[in-house]
């Protein structure tokens, strides 16, 4: 089973600054099967990068996905109001399917 | 439009049972596999399995083998998932999702197990 480890827990920033999250897995995931959620207290995930780097349909600009092998970044350029939330990363490539613990993006 | 629509918050004693529902809409329901996600209370996401919904063909992981059982209905184009001999760790919110780029998950169950 890959292992992914997200990085760091919490984020404190604030709106309009950029934000930095990693993911790391504990060997490598194939095909760039790796995916990034964003969920808000009491909604479902929502789709925001997969294959590492393509964004879902509707997804701002402002979030972009990077990486490959273990390594694996998701940016998110300026923060606006509803971008504070928490993220996952998956990856897809092997079963099981696996998540990342989650980082909290909250207001500094 | 898309839509994964699931059964009601249940809740169940020790031991019991539960079976959760996924009524998929807007898509042929034979062409997208469907994967069964939970979520603990304050917990992050943990997937359970997924089902081929045309051939019925499934696979779950380790943790929850022998407990859960994932089928698909063709004919109402619905997914189900059942989880046998529930202990109070397995309370938990748990998701229905279509695979595919699109990212189109259901609402949500809630499932409480309490005696």
């Amino acid at each position: 089973e890959i292992v992914l480890t997200q990085s760091p827990g919490t984020l404190s920033l604030s709106p309009g600054e950029g934000a930095t999250l990693s993911c790391r897995a504990s060997q490598s995931v194939s095909g760039r099967y790796l995916a990034w959620y964003q969920q808000r207290p009491g909604q479902a995930p929502r789709l925001l990068i997969y294959g590492a780097s393509s964004r879902a349909t509707g997804v701002p600009d402002r979030f972009s996905g990077s990486g490959s092998v273990t390594d694996f970044t998701l940016t998110i350029s300026r923060l606006e109001p509803e971008d504070f939330a928490v993220y996952y990363c998956q990856q897809y490539g092997s079963s099981p399917l696996t998540f990342g613990q989650g980082t909290k993006v909250e207001i500094k | 439009q898309v839509q994964l629509v699931q059964s009601g918050a249940e809740v169940k004693k020790p031991g019991a049972s539960v079976k959760v529902s996924c009524k998929a809409s807007g898509y042929t329901f034979t062409s997208y596999y469907m994967h069964w996600v939970r979520q603990a209370p304050g917990q992050g996401l943990e997937w359970m399995g997924i089902i081929n919904p045309s051939g019925g063909s499934t696979s779950y992981a380790q943790k929850f083998q022998g407990r859960v059982t994932i089928t698909a209905d063709k004919s109402t184009s619905t997914a189900y998932m059942e989880l046998s001999s529930l202990r109070s760790e397995d309370t938990a919110v748990y998701y229905c999702a279509r695979d595919g780029i699109e990212g189109y998950w259901g609402q949500g169950t809630l499932v409480t197990v309490s005696s």
